[in-house]
């Protein structure tokens, strides 16, 4: 079936270093590939999206693309913030369209100045 | 404008009573779907509605769970003869439709004692 890893935290960077969270997946067929994030107290949020192989998601200063050859979706960001500490959690939904989503087991980001 | 609210917050409850966990939806979202989150996990599928039509139910640990969305919006996640290993965050989202973005609740905390 379908699945997702993630990298285990929690990563702990300075601030204005870079940041890499692995993501890998197995899926079949052709699945979009979901970063979320969960601030402290908050619920999820989507951060980006991609939905077919080489696009790149994008938003807030992350990035992440989607790469079929690798089965990966590696969450990037130039330089980290101290805003920018959360859980991060990579998903997947397979290409069935239900929109049920499986999600990896989250990644903590800290961020200190 | 409000975004998707769960509610009680939070529950304590002793093992073998039922509970009874509620998400309303966004106004118009077609799609709603509930998950469950272990600490320290990313969230794990459990079921999905449809309007009022419960269209996969196959993440339902076991028969003591139960869900339904009877008018096609409120839905009610119902646990009966609560366990210990039942506590978890329990998450509600909601979408309009298909692989549009889901957006979630803050959630419901339920400890089983």
């Amino acid at each position: 079936g379908n699945s997702v890893t993630q990298m285990e935290g929690p990563v702990t960077l300075s601030e204005e270093a870079f940041l890499t969270i692995n993501c890998t997946y197995t899926a079949t067929g052709y699945p979009s590939l979901f970063w979320y994030v969960q601030y402290p107290g908050e619920g999820l949020q989507l951060l980006l999206k991609a939905t077919k192989a080489d696009d790149k998601g994008s938003n807030k200063g992350f990035e992440a693309t989607y790469r079929k050859e690798t089965t990966s979706f590696h969450l990037e960001k130039g330089s980290v913030q101290v805003s920018d500490s959360a859980v991060y959690f990579c998903a997947l939904r397979g290409s069935s369209n239900t929109g049920k989503l499986i999600f990896g087991q989250g990644t903590t980001l800290q961020v200190k100045p | 404008g409000a975004g998707v609210s769960q509610s009680p917050r939070y529950k304590v409850t002793k093992r073998g009573q039922d509970v009874a966990l509620r998400c309303d939806p966004i106004s118009g979202h077609v799609s709603l779907y509930w998950y469950r989150q272990a600490l320290g996990q990313g969230p794990e599928f459990l079921t999905y509605f449809n309007y009022e039509a419960q269209q996969d139910k196959s993440g339902l640990p076991n028969d003591r769970f139960s869900a339904e969305r009877p008018e096609g919006s409120i839905s009610t996640l119902t646990i009966q003869r609560t366990e210990q290993r039942d506590s978890a965050m329990y998450r509600c989202a909601s979408s309009s439709g298909g692989p549009n973005e889901q957006f979630f609740g803050p959630g419901t905390r339920l400890t089983v004692l």
